[in-house]
């Protein structure tokens, strides 16, 4: 069964670095999607991703962050100058779109766990 | 932000018993409604979904029922299985769909099945 993947599984960094995130969505998937889960709160949104440009994103989405779809295939998350409170875990989701069976339904990745030191 | 809210932090259930996961939301504009299953560590897997315009989805050993004017939806689970021992989170689709139809989650509902 096609499933989303991301890498790395965890990422430990220091205040003020760059990180990278890297999902790989369902193939045929045309929607994407970041949420993100710090230690013990909901899962949140970040931002949605359709047809190579930011469809919605959320008051966490500052100009810290931005993402990208390089290649067919990739979708990355980029934290520019991280800080403490970015340490959370991170989903990467995928979904079909409309017009399709089970348009709504988004499909999530195992997470990347961030820590900030 | 409390659209989505699970006030049931926890259930407890004996195996081959039912489980009956509850979730309340505040805005009439949802029109879509996930469930999701999470391990520790993993990300949340898709369970099940209803549509606004529906008041029950089944499949298997999973339902989940709507009552709109209550703004509340449930999950049961018959027979509960020792599998079945996870956080369960309660989702809804906000945002129009050519925004992305972005998920806001519930705090989750961690569920305990005994053997």
């Amino acid at each position: 069964e096609p499933e989303v993947t991301q890498t790395p599984s965890h990422q430990v960094t220091q205040m003020g670095q760059e990180v990278i995130l890297r999902c790989v969505p369902i193939s045929n998937h045309l929607y994407f999607y970041w949420y993100r889960q710090i230690l013990g709160q909901k899962v949140e949104f970040l931002v949605s991703f359709y047809n190579n440009e930011i469809s919605e994103k959320s008051e966490i989405f500052d100009d810290q962050f931005s993402v990208e779809r390089p290649d067919g295939s990739n979708f990355t998350l980029k934290i520019r100058s991280t800080k403490l409170e970015d340490s959370a875990m991170y989903f990467c989701a995928s979904n079909a779109g409309q017009g399709v069976l089970k348009a709504y339904e988004q499909y999530f990745g195992p997470g990347t766990r961030l820590t900030v030191t | 932000d409390q659209q989505v809210k699970q006030n049931s932090p926890s259930l407890s259930v004996q195996e081959g018993r039912i489980s009956i996961l509850n979730c309340d939301y505040t805005n009439s504009m949802f029109d879509y409604f996930l469930w999701y299953k999470k391990y520790p560590a993993e990300g949340p897997t898709f369970l099940i979904s209803i549509s606004s315009i529906k008041d029950k989805n089944e499949d298997g050993r999973f339902t989940v029922f709507l009552n709109k004017s209550a703004k509340h939806l449930s999950l049961h689970i018959v027979p509960s299985q020792p599998g079945d021992s996870a956080v369960y989170f309660c989702a809804a689709r906000g945002g129009f769909y050519n925004q992305g139809g972005k998920l806001i989650f519930g705090q989750g509902t961690e569920l305990s099945v005994k053997p």
